[in-house]
């Protein structure tokens, strides 16, 4: 009865290719995030969905795309991989576009680019 | 622009201490302040979060204080045991917005 499950866990693939990981919360939340944790375990904001409409875009690449066919599920796919893309990225969700009642994070999903 | 730092980076007590952690952010405007805990190759694990209104909360082991006019949160494990091990991350959000800044992390090691 996994809250926010994350897939896959793991990710290893070679600089140029196309990948997606996938998100998915079944706690009724309306509000979803995409979190980057680099080497240093430095969490930083990417993205927010909210209700399916985008709400936060913090400067990240554009070759960094969210998409969230419903309020349970938001996707990141990123073209075009580097090697500094390498890192852990973690899916959290909300009970509403607010941080009032906190975060639930997933699992996360280590990427490694070589 | 709100800045979050924790310090120490990495603590090492024996089992059984009580220990505190320390978060410090630089813009007091906070809406909360959300405490969690991080195993090694796993994800984040909510432990406490303070309204910005609250002093303290309190769960099991574990006491995390606010102080928003100074800038400072404390989370206080009593009796540490082994399975405290993990690093401890705090986060604030700020009045009007929906997204949690993180902390650097406190490396915790709690040795039998």
């Amino acid at each position: 009865d996994t809250a926010v499950s994350q897939t896959p866990k793991y990710l290893v693939t070679q600089m140029g290719n196309d990948k997606s990981i996938k998100c998915e919360q079944n706690l009724g939340h309306d509000t979803m995030y995409w979190y980057k944790q680099d080497s240093k375990k430095f969490l930083k904001i990417m993205f927010s969905y909210n209700n399916k409409e985008l709400i936060i875009n913090e400067t990240v690449p554009n070759r960094f795309s969210p998409k969230s066919p419903d309020k349970a599920h938001l996707n990141l796919h990123i073209n075009s991989l580097e090697l500094g893309d390498s890192a852990v990225y973690f899916c959290a969700s909300s009970q509403a576009a607010t941080t009032n009642y906190g975060y639930t994070f997933g699992s996360g999903t280590r990427l490694t680019v070589v | 622009k709100q800045e979050v730092t924790q310090i120490p980076a990495a603590l090492s007590v024996p089992e059984g201490e009580n220990l505190v952690l320390n978060c410090s952010f630089t813009d007091s405007a906070i809406y909360n302040l959300q405490w969690f805990r991080q195993d090694p190759g796993k994800g984040l694990t909510s432990l406490l979060l303070i309204q910005s209104s609250q002093r303290e909360q309190t769960s099991g082991r574990l006491n995390a204080s606010l102080d928003k006019s100074s800038g400072r949160s404390t989370l206080y494990i009593a009796a540490s045991q082994p399975g405290d091990s993990a690093t401890y991350l705090c986060a604030v959000s700020g009045s009007g917005t929906y997204k949690y800044i993180f902390g650097t992390g406190t490396r915790l090691k709690v040795l039998a």
